[in-house]
């Protein structure tokens, strides 16, 4: 089946520590994203990328990196100079970064205590 | 960077009443989506407008792209309990940028 997984779909790690969150694509899709989604302030935008070996910083990058080595991954660290990490995160993706529709995967729960 | 601000927040109806939900923009967009997340699920794109004026429906639901295609609605006609959801609109970074920004998304709640 064509689709967009994340994984692990609940994460607990501990303050200080560096956690990388999975996002994989087998829709041959160009474009990717990264979105933190807290209660009422839907989805913000942390990272997009419009093709291999490229990303740009969305609205909310400090604190996060990614890479995009293979077209098909972008996997999202987040690391321990993010203030406040705990959140839902979701992975998008879409053939062009322009006019067309993204696809979400299920997203991952990260707590960090 | 490029707002797009949804109203209302949050919106509770009876089953059967109707819906609304609206999108605005400071700044001309060149097209705008909306997706529907349902309680502990991800987003689902539902419909994509590009045209000034344009007015598209999905069964009880209609989308409305305005004339300066700086506000956009999302219309649902007697509402259901499988409606239930948060609904987001998005468009395209200032400029035409290549970002999808969304807005904070309407909470909608259906008493059966």
């Amino acid at each position: 089946d064509g689709g967009i997984t994340q994984s692990p779909k609940y994460l607990f790690r501990k303050e200080g520590q560096n956690v990388t969150l999975s996002c994989e694509q087998n829709l041959n899709h160009d474009a990717m994203y990264w979105y933190r989604q807290d209660p009422g302030q839907g989805l913000r935008l942390i990272y997009y990328s419009q093709i291999v070996n490229d990303f740009q910083k969305g609205d909310i990058a400090e604190g996060y990196s990614v890479s995009r080595e293979k077209k098909e991954s972008f996997p999202l660290t987040v690391t321990s100079a993010q203030k406040n990490p705990t959140a839902f995160y979701l992975c998008a993706s879409s053939i062009q970064v322009r006019n067309t529709e993204a696809f979400f995967g299920q997203g991952t729960r990260l707590t960090v205590v | 960077g490029q707002q797009v601000m949804q109203i209302p927040q949050y919106q509770h109806v009876q089953e059967g009443e109707d819906f609304t939900t609206y999108c605005n923009s400071s700044t001309t967009l060149s097209n705008i989506q909306w997706y529907k997340q349902r309680p502990g699920g991800h987003p689902v794109f539902l419909i994509q407008l590009v045209k000034s004026g344009e007015v598209k429906k999905q069964k009880r639901l209609t989308f409305q792209f305005g004339e300066a295609k700086k506000n956009s609605s999302l219309h649902i006609t007697a509402t259901q309990t499988t409606d239930v959801g948060t609904y987001f609109c998005a468009g395209p970074g200032q400029g035409g940028s290549e970002k999808l920004v969304f807005g904070k998304g309407t909470k909608l709640t259906v008493n059966p």
